[in-house]
């Protein structure tokens, strides 16, 4: 199983300031990895796919990059709905996730 | 517009059985891959269940020899049916689309449906 690690765990931003969130594999996953948002009380919605292609309808300020076994998500600049939990996801084999980052308000 | 519906969860006592359904809508459950992911409360995300447009089936290795995924064409519905449950299945489920042709990421989610496993 590939395991993926977040961090950090919790990170505080202040609206309109950009934020940057890593991923680690455990192992090369190349560039089959994903980016999941998830709002308290809400199911996931996917963000990012193919490490840096963004979803149908996902604003232009987030972006991914990476490729291998490191990655990043970043928020551009930070509106109120974009506070939430992050997920990565990776694809290359049977899918794992990590454990999550969350995003509050500084 | 891709809409999936989760069955009503529930309160099952340990050792019992559940089947949970997914209700697409928008595209054919047939021609796509559908998949089950859950989320035990306060945690991350696991996935559960994959089935492929083929029919071919996959499991995580806490579901091997518990769960079934199926779907029914006809109905357009993709099903998880859970026996032997144990404590440690408590969680929201969740259904999702998978793409499949790029790989199995979830493209979309349904809106999750609560199964507690207590006595």
């Amino acid at each position: 199983e590939i395991v993926m690690t977040q961090s950090p765990a919790t990170l505080s931003v202040s609206p309109g300031e950009r934020a940057t969130l890593s991923c680690r594999a455990s192992q090369s996953v190349s560039s089959h990895l994903a980016w999941h948002q998830q709002k308290p009380g809400q199911a996931p919605r996917l963000l990012i796919y193919g490490a840096s292609t963004r979803a149908t309808g996902i604003p232009a300020r987030f972006s991914g990059s990476g490729s291998g076994t490191e990655f990043t998500l970043t928020i551009s600049s930070l509106q109120s709905e974009d506070f939430a939990v992050y997920y990565c996801q990776q694809y290359n084999s049977w899918p794992t996730f990590g454990q999550g980052t969350k995003l509050e308000i500084k | 517009e891709v809409q999936l519906v989760e069955s009503e969860g529930g309160l099952i006592q340990p050792g019992g059985s559940l089947r949970l359904s997914c209700a697409a809508s928008g595209f054919t459950v047939r021609s796509n891959y559908m998949s089950w992911v859950r989320q035990a409360p306060g945690k991350g995300l696991e996935w559960v269940s994959l089935i492929y447009s083929s029919g071919n089936t996959y499991y995580a290795d806490s579901a091997k020899g518990r769960f079934t995924i199926s779907r029914d064409n006809s109905k357009n519905t993709v099903y998880l049916q859970m026996n032997s449950l144990r404590a440690e299945d408590t969680a929201v489920y969740y259904c999702a689309r998978v793409s499949g042709i790029l790989g199995n990421y979830f493209e979309s989610w349904g809106q999750g449906t609560l199964v507690t496993v207590s006595s």
